[in-house]
């Protein structure tokens, strides 16, 4: 298996712009998770989905990010508009979960993004 | 609120020697702990993890201890090789929660020669 997929790897974009950031999970994995890691805060988590419908998104920062699963194999994290402190790493994780346990976290490589 | 806390940001062992590093946490609800690995420019790899209905679990070099009464977990490596140099993330979670983890902020790991 490839494990968790993430695009693009770097993205450096300008104050204002919409930036998507784009996720495949482990085929077969039935959650997925997204991530955000700063030095003050480590990995934060933003939202995450069971079966494709969002199930906690109580981390996302503010109405400028959202975050989508239209099917089982793709999912995208957009901040329309972006800010500088938007800057971090973004992680998209998965995990296939059973009989309510918490089950491993696979991680993908990660987004840097950079706000100018 | 940051409810799993790693207070030291960095260690630095020689090697063939003991790393401990250390993890605390606020919310008595928590059940279930793991640490993982992380390399830069890699996503985070999962290490070993412990439940609360244990106070002790060893894989290899690897073990964490939790201490309940305390708030507090540990991961042992013994003993530490350079390949360990890494940051290392704890997190937990609960019953009810499936799969959803609060990681603390990392403690980066240098194990020198």
């Amino acid at each position: 298996d490839a494990g968790v997929i993430q695009s693009p790897r770097h993205e450096v974009t300008e104050m204002g712009q919409e930036v998507t950031l784009r996720c495949k999970p482990i085929s077969g994995h039935d959650y997925l998770f997204w991530y955000r890691q700063t030095m003050m805060r480590g990995l934060e988590l933003l939202i995450y989905f069971n079966n494709n419908v969002p199930i906690d998104d109580s981390g996302m920062p503010e109405d400028r990010f959202s975050a989508k699963m239209p099917n089982a194999s793709f999912s995208t994290l957009k901040i329309q508009p972006s800010e500088p402190r938007d800057s971090a790493v973004y992680f998209c994780a998965s995990s296939l979960v059973t009989s309510g346990a918490t089950d491993t976290q696979y991680f993908g490589p990660g987004t840097r993004l950079t706000v100018l | 609120d940051q409810q799993v806390k790693q207070n030291s940001p960095s260690l630095s062992v020689q090697e063939g020697r003991i790393s401990i590093l250390n993890c605390d946490y606020t919310n008595s609800m928590f059940d279930y702990f793991l640490w993982y690995k992380k390399y830069p420019a890699e996503g985070p790899t999962f290490l070993i993890s412990i439940s609360s209905i244990k106070d002790k679990n060893e894989d290899g070099r690897f073990t964490v201890f939790l201490n309940k009464s305390a708030k507090h977990l540990s991961l042992h490596i013994v003993p530490s090789q350079p390949g360990d140099s890494a940051v290392y993330f704890c997190a937990a979670s609960y019953t009810g929660t499936a799969s959803k983890l609060t990681f603390g902020t990392g403690t980066r790991l240098q194990v020198t020669l």
